[in-house]
């Protein structure tokens, strides 16, 4: 079964580094998204990116973070200078999107996930 | 204001007995998506069941089934005959769809551990 991979699995990075965190979504789906988890704490939406634009953004998502598709494949998030407070799981997500009789189906299908931490 | 809210921060079940997590929501948007995942203590976010506004009959997907009371705005999961596999964190969520394909908005989660 198709499914969503993240690498790297742990990221330990000095505070005021660039991180890049890349996601392979599954094939054939059209949108993306990036959550993030401090440990212990509820996941929450990051951006979500459509037909190569981001589509939606949270206020989490400031001007250090980008999001990029480089190559039809490949899904990318940066966080430009890390702060001690960006350490946390990162998922990246992608849609399937079915239409059902009564209604729309999204099931979103999470990665596994990078574990940050920022030193 | 919460859009979900889950409100057993833990609950405790044995082996083989079916257990209920609670979920509530909030949304003015008539066309919505209700989720529950499930994450082990490994991390990864699994996808379990959905439940669509407009769906006539609860979900099921194996030993999990959703009791859906749209009246009461609940989303309940339920596990029946729990395995000791069952232990982690379940998140409900939702997805108002008339934003678009937009994102999840989470739960805090419930904490499930299945005893022997």
């Amino acid at each position: 079964e198709p499914e969503v991979t993240q690498t790297p699995s742990h990221q330990v990075t000095q505070m005021g580094q660039e991180v890049i965190l890349r996601c392979v979504p599954i094939s054939n789906h059209l949108y993306f998204y990036w959550y993030r988890q401090i440990l212990g704490q509820k996941v929450e939406f990051l951006v979500s990116f459509y037909n190569n634009e981001i589509s939606e953004k949270s206020e989490i998502f400031d001007d250090q973070f980008s999001v990029e598709r480089p190559d039809g494949s490949n899904f990318t998030l940066k966080i430009r200078s890390t702060k001690l407070e960006d350490s946390a799981m990162y998922f990246c997500a992608s849609l399937k999107a079915t239409t059902r009789t009564s209604g729309r189906q999204e099931t979103q299908y999470f990665g596994p996930g990078t574990r940050l931490l920022v030193l | 204001a919460q859009k979900i809210t889950q409100t057993q921060p833990g609950m405790f079940v044995q082996e083989k007995e079916a257990v209920t997590l609670d979920c509530t929501y909030d949304t003015s948007d008539p066309s919505y998506g209700l989720f529950w995942y499930k994450q082990p203590s490994s991390g990864e976010m699994i996808f379990l069941i959905y439940q669509g506004s407009y769906d006539q009959q609860n979900a099921t997907e194996g030993r999990y089934s959703l009791n859906f009371q749209k009246a009461r705005k609940s989303a309940n999961l339920v596990i029946s005959a729990s395995q000791l596999g069952d232990s982690a964190m379940y998140f409900c969520a939702m997805r108002e769809v008339n934003t678009g394909f937009q994102k999840l908005v989470f739960g805090t989660g419930t904490r499930l551990l299945v005893s022997p």
